[in-house]
C-alpha cells in the first residue's frame, strides 16, 4: 500500500513567492492533518479536515496561509507571499476513524530566502 | 495547550531502561506516541484511550493515568534502533486534533 505522498520533498524560493505544498492520503483515510515543524516550535498543528471539510484552522499562523481538499485523495496547503520565518518542514498525515493512528508523509522541506 | 515532555534529552547505554514522562493542564481523552528518526516522519507507536491503561510493544510500553493527566513511556533494554526523538501526542476533545509535545531526544550509545 503506498503511504501518504507529498510533493515537492524540497522547495528553494524567495522571499514574496507562491508556495503549494501537495498532499494525497491513504486511500479511505478520512481524516487528514497538516503539521510544521521547526526546531523552535516543535510540531504544530495547522488544520485537518475530517470528510473533506476543513474542521479546525486555528493553528494556521496568518491570511497567508491556506489550505483546501476539494477530495478525499487531494489537499494542498498554499502560503502567499511567502516568508523566511515560513522555513519549516511541513508534514502532512492521515488517519480512519475517530481516534486513530497518524499516518505522516515524508514531509516537504521548505526553504525561504 | 501544548503537553509538557520531560526530559528533553536522555543519553543512555545499550540494554539500559529509560522512562519519558508527558503531562497535561487540560483533561485528556487519548495519548499517542511516536517516534522520529532524524530526517524522517514521525512513526506511530501507540494509543492509549483510557485512564489507567497500558499497552506494550515489544519492549516498549506506556500507561495512561487519566485523574493526573499524565502519560508515560517505557523503554526496557534499550536497543540501537530506539534512538531518535520522541512525542507525545494528546487529544483533549475527541475531535481528534492532536497537540505534540516538544519532544524528547534519545540517544542509545553501544
Amino acid at each position: 500500500d503506498a503511504g501518504v505522498i507529498q510533493s515537492p520533498r524540497h522547495e528553494v524560493t524567495e522571499m514574496g513567492q507562491e508556495v503549494t505544498l501537495r498532499c494525497k492520503p491513504i486511500s479511505g483515510h478520512n481524516s487528514l492533518f497538516w503539521y510544521r515543524q521547526t526546531m523552535m516550535r516543535g510540531l504544530e498543528l495547522l488544520i485537518y479536515f475530517n470528510n473533506n471539510v476543513p474542521i479546525d484552522d486555528s493553528g494556521m499562523p496568518e491570511d497567508r496561509f491556506s489550505a483546501k481538499m476539494p477530495n478525499a485523495s487531494f489537499s494542498t496547503l498554499k502560503i502567499q507571499p511567502s516568508e523566511p520565518r515560513d522555513s519549516a518542514v511541513y508534514f502532512c498525515a492521515s488517519s480512519f476513524g475517530e481516534v486513530g493512528e497518524l499516518f505522516f508523509g515524508e514531509g516537504s522541506r521548505l526553504t525561504v530566502l | 495547550q501544548q503537553p509538557v515532555q520531560s526530559p528533553q534529552a536522555v543519553i543512555l547505554r545499550e540494554g539500559e531502561d529509560a522512562v519519558i514522562n508527558c503531562s497535561s493542564s487540560k483533561a485528556l481523552y487519548s495519548v499517542h506516541w511516536y517516534r522520529q528518526k532524524h530526517g524522517e516522519a514521525p512513526v506511530f507507536l501507540m494509543i492509549l484511550l483510557k485512564g489507567g491503561e497500558q499497552k506494550g510493544h515489544e519492549k516498549i510500553s506506556a500507561s495512561f493515568n487519566e485523574k493526573k493527566q499524565q502519560s508515560s513511556l517505557y523503554l526496557t533494554a534499550s536497543q540501537l534502533s530506539y534512538s531518535g526523538t520522541y512525542f507525545c501526542g494528546t487529544e483533549t476533545s475527541g475531535a481528534q486534533k492532536l497537540v505534540f509535545g516538544q519532544g524528547t531526544r534519545l540517544t542509545i550509545n553501544p
